[in-house]
């Protein structure tokens, strides 16, 4: 079955790029849209954006400015890069598969990183 | 931005009870692109139910959706021990595509 593990870096300082990466496995990326969600310690669930296997992106309003998504066909992966960071960008980062089409429910989730923003 | 509203906060039953959580869209959510999710401690959320009421795989028929445009309600039928945990309702209609806050459900 289709499996989402996401990697990285643990620490970021302020002001950096936080850069991750999630593998899929047992599935092909192709012909599915793949998000990101974060949840800070304690609290709800953030939806960042979505990257389809052609490299199509949609960002959510309030992180635009500062994300970038794109995927590797190659190694079944996709990837997220946050910039500028601060501690309010501390939190679970998890990636996760959108069922089917574009609009649609998040059916496979990987276990989640754990970001601290912090010098 | 669609604003996602869920009652209560928190529910507190007992095992073998029924639980009734709502969730309310400060929009319509078109073809009810709705979702509910489970989430343990320290866990991934887990997808209980799309397009309002249609049970993703292995979800026991003791979880049900119901509702359309504003109004939706995830319905445990009689609670198990594994069932206490926190859950989520999110739309999916237009981007962004938020979730609720959650409500919390909790051993009496």
């Amino acid at each position: 079955q289709v499996q989402l593990q996401e990697s990285g870096p643990g620490l970021v300082k302020p002001s950096e790029t936080l850069s991750l990466t999630c593998t899929v496995s047992g599935g092909s990326i192709s012909s599915y849209y793949w998000s990101w969600i974060r949840q800070p310690a304690g609290k709800g669930l953030e939806w960042i954006g979505r990257i389809f296997a052609t490299g199509s992106t949609n960002y959510s309003p309030s992180l635009q400015s500062r994300v970038t998504m794109s995927v590797d066909t190659s190694k079944n992966q996709f990837s997220l890069k946050l910039n500028s960071v601060t501690a309010a960008d501390t939190a679970v980062y998890f990636c996760a598969r959108v069922r089917l089409g574009g609009f649609d429910a998040f059916d496979i989730w990987g276990q989640g990183t754990m970001v601290t923003v912090s010098s | 931005e669609i604003v996602l509203t869920q009652s209560p906060g928190t529910l507190s039953l007992s095992p073998g009870e029924r639980a009734t959580l709502s969730c309310r869209t400060s929009q319509s959510v078109s073809s009810s692109f709705l979702a509910w999710y489970q989430q343990k401690p320290g866990q991934a959320p887990r997808l209980l139910i799309f397009g309002a009421s249609s049970r993703a795989t292995g979800i026991p028929d003791r979880f049900s959706g119901s509702g359309s445009g504003t109004d939706f309600t995830l319905t445990i039928s009689r609670l198990e021990p594994e069932d206490f945990a926190v859950y989520y309702c999110q739309h999916y209609g237009t981007s962004p595509f938020t979730f609720g806050p959650g409500t919390k459900v909790d051993i009496k």
